[in-house]
């Protein structure tokens, strides 16, 4: 299977301790991006690469969140000290830029802060 | 980008025609409409994208009025399979990171044995 990996699936840490998930997007794609989603609500846009350049960050993105892509393959999102409102699915999701750009999402990283 | 509006919820007999109609009024002339569908526990899934009229392929037609304000993603004969979060999304998919947006509620389908 070629899609989008993400790990670890599922996270649980305590509160101050920091996390980093990883994404793996598909191989040709050069824009990869990350959001969060909280219970009943949709995913949040949080960043985006285009190749390894970060081109865009929500307000949502605090001074404890960052993100990489240092190849311009896989990325890391890491979360500094963390807090109990940190606690969602943080999702990957990868595209190829052309005309009518489609994301291809992987499945997610389930994080509890205790 | 413009904001959408859906039902929060709906529920569907298995083998009946499903429409979710989204409400877009403030759509830009270079934007494009998209559904994705997400199961629990799963990332999004791409569904169906158009601009106008109509457009079908093997999971569902999207129907699109002349004025664009609107648009109906139609799942036909749905099975239990399909109960699921649908969200429309509206954006310009030719320009950068256009999906960099907030998916919204979506609406959540339950299909009905």
């Amino acid at each position: 299977d070629t899609g989008v990996s993400q790990n670890p699936r599922h996270k649980i840490t305590k509160r101050g301790q920091n996390v980093t998930f990883r994404c793996d997007p598909i191989s040709e794609h050069n824009r990869l991006y990350w959001y969060r989603q909280t219970l009943g609500q949709g995913p949040e846009f949080l960043t985006y690469f285009q190749n390894e350049a970060q081109l865009e960050k929500s307000r949502l993105l605090s001074d404890r969140f960052s993100a990489e892509r240092p190849k311009g393959s896989f990325s890391t999102l890491e979360i500094q000290r963390t807090e109990q409102g940190d606690s969602a699915m943080y999702l990957c999701a990868s595209s190829l830029v052309a005309q009518r750009e489609t994301q291809y999402f992987g499945p997610g990283t389930r994080l509890l802060v205790l | 980008l413009a904001k959408t509006t859906q039902p929060i919820s709906m529920d569907s007999y298995e083998g009946q025609e499903v429409n979710i109609t989204c409400s877009h009024n403030n759509i830009a002339t270079n934007d494009y409409i998209t559904w994705y569908q997400q199961f629990p526990s799963q990332g999004p899934r791409f569904i169906i994208q158009g601009y106008k009229t109509k457009v079908t392929n093997e999971v569902a037609s999207l129907f699109i009025p002349a004025d664009r304000k609107s648009s109906t993603l139609s799942l036909p004969r749905v099975s239990l399979s399909d109960t699921a979060v649908y969200y429309c999304l509206v954006g310009d998919p030719n320009s950068g990171g256009y999906q960099k947006v907030t998916f919204g509620t979506g609406t959540k389908l339950q299909v009905i044995p």
